[in-house]
């Protein structure tokens, strides 16, 4: 079954430091990844996805994420980060046979020190 | 686009009351997702449907909860009688084709629920 870990709950960095989340998956094959970000009292918007050829992704808001297949890893990354990016960041899979579901990570939250 | 329209936003019920949450889609999509969010599970696929046709009820947690999808552009989720432990927020999503495909799920803003 297909499953994705974030191993990080919770990460405080500063304003202005890089940032990296962890994201890792279990998929037989090659899934489809994700990454949402969900700000306090709102749901969840997407900030990028992969679903094939390169596997350096660019999203919204300055972020990027690289698919390893080696690692079944699809970490997400910015290089310097804003007061304004403080919210809660999920990686998903999603499967690409007959199914729709998308599974999500446990969510890593991001504080932000100015 | 208004993207997906989730009502109420907020809801507050006594314990044994129905508690019936609204989504209507985003127009052309064909998948629609109902997710539960706690702190203790996190988030949760319930059902979705596809073409208005439930094809995967297996996150649906007991016979208190059922989901409806009438027409293309309407969703409810409802929970009868209401317990306490359902307190969480309810997210419906839409897709265009499904995940399965390729495609991205939006999210709407989702509808917080607690029950006293």
């Amino acid at each position: 079954a297909q499953s994705v870990t974030q191993p990080d709950i919770h990460i405080t960095v500063s304003e202005g430091a890089s940032l990296e989340l962890r994201c890792n998956y279990s998929y037989g094959a090659t899934p489809y990844l994700f990454w949402y970000v969900q700000s306090p009292g709102q749901g969840l918007q997407l900030l990028l996805k992969y679903f094939s050829g390169d596997t350096l992704v660019q999203g919204i808001k300055g972020f990027e994420a690289e698919f390893k297949r080696s690692q079944s890893s699809f970490n997400l990354r910015k290089p310097s980060v804003h007061w304004s990016d403080a919210a809660e960041y999920f990686c998903a899979v999603g499967d690409r046979g007959a199914t729709n579901k998308l599974i999500f990570g446990t969510g890593t939250l991001l504080a932000v020190q100015p | 686009d208004a993207g997906v329209i989730q009502s109420p936003r907020h809801e507050v019920t006594e314990m044994g009351q129905e508690v019936t949450l609204r989504c209507k889609p985003i127009s052309g999509h064909n998948s629609l997702f109902w997710y539960r969010q706690t702190m203790m599970r996190g988030l949760e696929l319930l059902i979705y449907f596809n073409n208005n046709v439930p094809i995967d009820d297996s996150g649906m947690p007991e016979d208190r909860f059922s989901a409806k999808m009438p027409n293309a552009s309407f969703s409810t989720l409802k929970i009868q009688p209401s317990e306490p432990r359902d307190s969480a927020v309810y997210f419906c999503a839409s897709s265009s084709q499904g995940v399965g495909t390729g495609n991205t799920i939006y999210f709407g803003e989702g509808s917080w629920l607690t029950v006293v």
